[in-house]
């Protein structure tokens, strides 16, 4: 079946430290991969995507590459900042499955000052 | 531009009852989807809507029922509440794919936080 398996979390930071937080996924076809990041108390807010492979997605800093030879689609800033801390979301969606999103687990970020 | 919007923010209902959580999608957008957020969860696709018809559904028991209307709005309705109902319940909005460059991406209301007791 079509699946997202994220790192767990929580992930600690310091303010300006480099962030990778891994996403792999399995897929019967050609999925869009999306990252979306959700602050305490809210919804989902997109934060980047790849539609193809080699594609990169990047928004605010963030940045992830569609990697279909190793399946994976892992998030990285270089320097995060206390603003950032919220829970991260990989999601998958299908062409041929009208588009339903299949996330994983989520990762929850927590920056220090 | 009006994103998605949800209503109501919070509910608490208790076992038994019925609930229904409404969502209006953003402008432009024809088809709206539902996903169901445990704590500490990935959100679960619960069903799509488009032309006012069901086109998709996740593995959820029948209790889950929606509806779209004309506007493109939609309900989702829930009968017979369990605990494990308890949730957030995000709506989100789309193009149907195919149709556009960012028909393959959706965006999501605020969600509302049923608490079932």
């Amino acid at each position: 079946g079509n699946s997202v398996t994220q790192m767990e979390g929580p992930v600690t930071l310091s303010e300006e430290a480099f962030l990778t937080i891994n996403c792999t996924y399995t897929a019967t076809g050609y999925p869009s991969l999306f990252w979306y990041v959700q602050y305490p108390g809210e919804g989902l807010q997109l934060l980047l995507k790849a539609t193809k492979a080699d594609d990169k997605g990047s928004n605010k800093g963030f940045e992830a590459t569609y990697r279909k030879e190793t399946t994976s689609f892992h998030l990285e800033k270089g320097s995060v900042q206390v603003s950032d801390s919220a829970v991260y979301f990989c999601a998958l969606s299908l062409y041929n499955q009208g588009g339903k999103l299949i996330f994983g687990q989520g990762t929850e970020l927590s920056v220090k000052p | 531009d009006a994103g998605v919007t949800q209503s109501p923010t919070h509910l608490i209902k208790t076992r038994g009852q019925q609930v229904t959580l409404r969502c209006s999608p953003k402008s432009g957008h024809d088809t709206v989807s539902w996903y169901q957020q445990a704590l500490g969860q990935g959100p679960q696709f619960i069903f799509q809507y488009y032309e006012e018809e069901e086109r998709q559904r996740g593995n959820f028991p029948d209790r889950f029922s929606g509806h779209q209307f004309p506007n493109y709005s939609s309900e989702l309705n829930v009968n017979a509440l369990l605990l494990g109902d308890s949730a957030l319940y995000l709506c989100a909005s789309s193009c149907i794919p195919g149709r556009g460059d960012q028909s393959d991406t959706q965006y999501f209301g605020p969600g509302t936080r049923l608490t079932v007791l």
